[in-house]
Parts: C-alpha cells; sequence; structure tokens
C-alpha cells in the first residue's frame, strides 16, 4: 500500500523566507502528484500538478520538483507571506488506483509578520 | 479547473439520526466522484468511489450501509451518514478529476452529539 510522508509537520518561518516542504512515498509506480493547500476548517485548493514523466512544475512564487525513482518531491515557496499561511498536502495517484489519492498528513505553515 | 460545491458546510446532529451532504460538480460532468474523511491530525483517506448510475465501491472497512452513496445525475453525488454516531463526526470532502488533476469541494464538518 502506498504511504505518503511529509516533513516536518509544522513549520514556523517569518516572512520573506524560502522554504521548502518535503513529501516522499513508498511506490514508485505513480501516474502523477499534486500540492493542495487547505486552509482550516476549508476545502483543499490545488496548487501543482506534476506529470509521473515531469521533474518540476512552476506556479508564481511555488515550484514543485519530483524524482519518481526515489520518491520524493519538494515544494519550494519563494518570499514566503503571512497569507501563505495553510497546511500544505501532498497526494499521490498510483499507476492502478483509478483516479483516487494517497495523501500525506501535510505540513502547517505559519509564516509570522 | 472543475468548481466542485458541497453542502452543508457544518452540520451538528444528535446521536441516531441521519445526516445527508451533497457534492455538486457545477461546470463539469463527473461520471465519477471520490469521498474522502479526515480525522483531526490524520490524512484524508479514500471513503468510496461514487459511480453515476451504478453503485458505489467503498474502501475497505467503511461500511456500506452506514454511507450510503447516491450518485443520480452527472452533476450530483450525495453521502448520508445513517445512524449517525459520535465517533463519525469528521471532514468529509468530495473530489472529481477533470483530466488527470483532483478538485475538491469545500468540505462538510459533520459534529454528532
Amino acid at each position: 500500500k502506498q504511504e505518503v510522508t511529509q516533513i516536518p509537520a509544522a513549520l514556523s518561518v517569518p516572512e520573506g523566507e524560502n522554504l521548502v516542504l518535503n513529501c516522499s512515498f513508498t511506490d514508485s509506480a505513480i501516474y502523477n502528484l499534486q500540492w493542495f493547500r487547505q486552509d482550516p476548517g476549508k476545502g483543499l485548493t490545488s496548487l501543482l500538478l506534476i506529470q509521473s514523466s515531469q521533474r518540476e512544475q512552476t506556479s508564481g512564487r511555488l515550484n514543485a520538483s519530483l524524482d519518481k525513482s526515489s520518491g520524493r518531491s519538494t515544494l519550494y515557496i519563494a518570499a514566503s507571506q503571512p497569507g501563505d499561511s495553510a497546511t500544505y498536502l501532498c497526494a499521490v495517484r498510483p499507476s492502478n488506483s483509478g483516479y483516487a489519492l494517497n495523501f500525506g498528513k501535510g505540513t502547517s505553515l505559519l509564516v509570522t509578520p | 479547473g472543475a468548481v466542485v460545491s458541497q453542502h452543508p458546510s457544518r452540520v451538528i446532529c444528535k446521536s441516531g439520526t441521519s445526516v445527508k451532504i451533497e457534492c455538486r460538480s457545477l461546470d463539469f460532468q463527473a461520471t465519477t466522484m471520490f469521498w474522502y474523511r479526515q480525522f483531526p491530525k490524520q490524512s484524508l483517506m479514500l471513503m468510496a468511489t461514487s459511480n453515476e448510475g451504478s453503485k458505489a465501491t467503498y474502501e475497505q472497512g467503511v461500511e456500506k450501509d452506514k454511507f450510503l452513496i447516491n450518485h443520480a445525475s452527472l452533476t450530483l453525488s450525495t453521502l448520508t451518514v445513517t445512524s449517525a454516531h459520535p465517533e463519525d463526526s469528521s471532514f468529509y470532502i468530495c473530489s472529481v478529476s477533470q483530466g488527470t488533476e483532483a478538485f475538491f469541494g469545500q468540505g462538510t464538518r459533520l459534529t454528532v452529539v
């Protein structure tokens, strides 16, 4: 069974810092990997989607990388802002699962002014 | 991306009663929708796959008679928690996949008292 782990579980940084969130998965047979943002008590907002054949994706201040063979992905946030405070979730779509996703527990990020 | 609307966002019910949660795909016809559950400090876990016009597929350990799923149209899936108990209190969220990307509703916080 695919296991997804996110490190760290929580992170607090001052505004303006660049930061990296880590995600690892146990089975490299994935179709894609998706990073989400979840605000307290809210739904999930899709941030970046990386197909298994891709190495990275960028959107604004966000950059996500994927190393499928080693089972790792990172989400890089540049010049962090207080509005970035949220929980960031990593999810993989296994190759044989249809469209269902396996999620990590998330990294809770706090960016202080 | 696909817009998914979930209702209600919060519900409190008495133990033993039933609660219905609606998930609508507003701009996309979804033959398949997914229902996840998230307990505090835990990752989202897939409960069931809702298939338009046919029976839902439940994950191991999820009671199909307790969590009734109906996917009567290409834009609406409902999850009914029957005879709710306090241990059913959780965050329930639905998802659709458009292409290879997953999109989520706002989620429903269910509290059973």
